[in-house]
């Protein structure tokens, strides 16, 4: 089945420790975003990739990092600077070319949620 | 730039009345519009898109939308509500800040909680 995996489900971070978050995608899509997900804020974007070994800025990236070394993975990193990590995580890709607004469709991971000991 | 209001942060409808959850958006250029839904825990899975081609959308499980230029709005009905409508319901507008290689950006609102009463 197509569809893109996160993982782990549930993560829990230890003060001043950095966490990776895994994304990966079989659907062929060249566009990648990961989106921060709080009660009653809706989603804030903090990367997006469009293809691969290219990746910008969103909303709030600070105390963020990711890469794009491979098409179908766009792993994210929350480091230690990210002083208010807890929160829900998605992970979403879209196709990147053809015709809107097929091309903006975003298809979404079930999510990870992280956590502070 | 883009941006979405939904009003109502939740809202509470008995099983099998009308639901309508609003949504206001502003764009400068004829936007592309969408409702997603999210189940507890899950991701979102998409309801909806406007598309040009008419103003009222179908969509997945009964709902549908209508574009009213005039009113920059996009919102979102089901004539009965059934007990697995419970969910947060996210109206998105296509953000044109970061054009690139083909890809737009999509600007979410803040969601609306829908709660059914049986």
């Amino acid at each position: 089945d197509g569809g893109i995996t996160q993982s782990p489900k549930y993560l829990f971070r230890k003060e001043g420790q950095n966490v990776t978050l895994s994304c990966e995608q079989n659907l062929n899509h060249d566009a990648m975003y990961w989106y921060r997900q709080d009660p009653g804020q809706g989603l804030r974007l903090i990367y997006y990739s469009q293809i691969v070994n290219d990746f910008q800025k969103g909303d709030i990236a600070e105390g963020y990092s990711v890469s794009r070394e491979k098409k179908e993975s766009f792993p994210l990193t929350v480091t230690s600077a990210q002083k208010n990590p807890t929160a829900f995580y998605l992970c979403a890709s879209s196709p990147g070319t053809g015709e809107p607004p097929a091309k903006n469709i975003q298809y979404f991971g079930a999510g990870t949620r992280l956590s502070v000991l | 730039a883009q941006s979405v209001t939904q009003l109502g942060s939740h809202v509470s409808v008995s099983e099998g009345a009308l639901v309508l959850l609003r949504c206001n958006y502003s764009s400068s250029v004829p936007p592309y519009l969408f409702w997603y839904v999210q189940y507890p825990n899950q991701g979102l899975q998409l309801l909806l898109k406007y598309t040009s081609a008419a103003t009222l959308v179908k969509g997945i499980n009964g709902f549908e939308a209508e574009f009213k230029k005039s009113e920059t709005s996009f919102h979102l009905t089901k004539p009965s509500a059934h007990m697995s409508d419970a969910a947060e319901y996210f109206c998105a507008v296509s953000d044109q800040r970061f054009p690139g290689a083909g890809s737009y950006q999509l600007t979410f609102g803040k969601g609306t909680k829908l709660s059914v009463i049986p």
